[in-house]
């Protein structure tokens, strides 16, 4: 069974800190990663797709890859209020985007 | 009309009723998703369609019945649902799962069955 593993939260920073989102995965030839962003109530939006080791920055955000280690991150810069929603990790495995495994996702909370 | 876009939002049925979820792109996406996303559960994916054709049923029972008539358009067909149903239906779509692009959600549709 593949799985994507998240730490359910709550995640509680401080306004402006870094708030570091982790995920883990099962699959060894698990190919690209995506993070979303979850409002209550709301829909999926894509915050940032990663598919090769190291980091990928894009604003206040980056990803981090380890494939050795299976696992993805997300690091949010100066965190606002506005960024307390779930972030889901979603992963595609050997079977390509046929078979997206999304985690449970981490809930986080930024405190004014 | 941009993104992708669900109908109904929001949708109460009893169990012996049959009723249809619409989920229509305007991204010129090939490929198209349902997925079932629960309370505090992850999201599940149920059906995938790639250019029109059914590529992927995750073992979901027959109450739920896709249709894809054409790659802009998808449609998720209910009849004599269970309570445990209840949940926000997904719609998404991306441009070609192979090359592993991103998927782009709708809104969702939130059905309660009574």
């Amino acid at each position: 069974q593949k799985e994507v593993e998240q730490n359910s939260g709550p995640l509680s920073v401080p306004e402006g800190a870094i708030a570091s989102l982790n995920c883990t995965y099962s699959d060894r030839g698990s190919q690209s990663f995506f993070w979303y962003r979850q409002y209550s109530g709301k829909s999926p939006e894509l915050i940032m797709f990663i598919y090769s080791n190291g980091d990928k920055e894009d604003g206040r955000f980056t990803a981090q890859l380890n494939k050795a280690s299976q696992y993805v991150s997300l690091l949010i810069r100066d965190s606002q209020p506005s960024d307390s929603a779930t972030y889901l990790c979603a992963v595609n495995p050997s079977g390509g985007g046929f078979k997206t495994i999304f985690g449970a996702g981490t809930r986080l909370f930024v405190k004014a | 009309e941009t993104g992708v876009t669900q109908t109904p939002r929001h949708l109460v049925m009893g169990m012996t009723n049959k009723k249809s979820l619409k989920c229509e792109q305007h991204l010129g996406h090939n490929a198209m998703y349902w997925y079932k996303q629960s309370a505090k559960k992850p999201l599940e994916l149920m059906f995938v369609y790639n250019f029109k054709e059914q590529t992927e049923n995750n073992s979901v029972p027959s109450r739920f019945s896709p249709e894809c008539p054409n790659s802009s358009h998808l449609f998720l067909h209910l009849h004599t649902l269970q309570p445990e149903d209840s949940a926000l239906y997904l719609c998404a779509s991306s441009q070609d799962p192979q090359t592993n692009q991103p998927q782009h959600f709708g809104d969702g549709t939130r059905l309660s069955i009574l």
